[in-house]
């Protein structure tokens, strides 16, 4: 069965304390690996793709990295702006060629205290 | 602020009634996607339309249904309510409806609150 996992469920970080984010998932085929982030009561908002294992990509303080079975989700020296719930998602295999059919995750949130 | 449009924002009913919710892509996009994010079940695909036409289905059940007009805006229809729909239904689009390579990212709306009491 196609599925994502992510760890930790929440993360509270110190201002500048470093951390990474876990994602896991089982499909057959990758076709991509999303991040979005999540603010309360707002849509997601897209991060990053990801297309094979070993691409890296990055956004200010946020690097993902991607290997075979999972993401991770690297977050150098954050801010309290970086508080949001973070999501990964995947095509599933039978996505049917709609790029908006993904499986996400439950979500890591995260909370930076200043 | 994604360019897509959702109304309403909030709304409560009852159970057993039917709601429309409705949503406006950005503009030039042909494609539109619904999603239901609740608590337990996390964010859910549940269909795409492109350009009028359905595209590709996800868990969405037979009570509920959509569709997309001329315009290209879309509606989504959820009847026979029960408490468990109560969730944030979320709209978003994007240009084109995918293929071998995902490539175009998806842009979401604020999403429509709905309580069912």
């Amino acid at each position: 069965e196609d599925q994502v996992t992510q760890s930790p469920e929440a993360l509270r970080l110190q201002e500048g304390e470093s951390s990474s984010l876990n994602c896991s998932y089982t499909v057959s085929g990758l076709r991509g690996l999303f991040w979005y982030r999540q603010d309360p009561g707002k849509g997601p908002e897209f991060l990053f793709t990801l297309y094979s294992a070993g691409e890296e990509k990055e956004k200010e303080r946020l690097k993902a990295t991607l290997t075979k079975k999972e993401s991770f989700l690297h977050i150098t020296a954050p801010k309290p702006e970086d508080s949001a719930t973070y999501l990964c998602a995947v095509p599933p295999m039978n996505y049917g060629g709609s790029q908006g059919n993904l499986i996400f995750g439950k979500g890591t949130k995260l909370s930076v205290k200043p | 602020d994604s360019g897509v449009t959702q109304t309403p924002k909030h709304l409560i009913t009852a159970t057993g009634q039917r709601v429309t919710l409705r949503c406006s892509p950005r503009s030039g996009d042909l494609s539109v996607y619904w999603y239901q994010q609740s608590l337990d079940q996390g964010l859910q695909f549940l269909i795409q339309y492109y350009n009028g036409e359905e595209r590709a289905k996800g868990n969405i059940l037979e009570r509920f249904s959509a569709q997309q007009f001329p315009d290209l805006h879309s509606e989504l229809n959820l009847s026979s309510l029960e408490l468990g729909d109560s969730a944030l239904y979320f709209c978003a689009s994007s240009v084109d409806p995918g293929g071998r390579k995902i490539g175009n990212t998806i842009y979401f709306g604020e999403g429509s609150w709905l309580t069912v009491v």
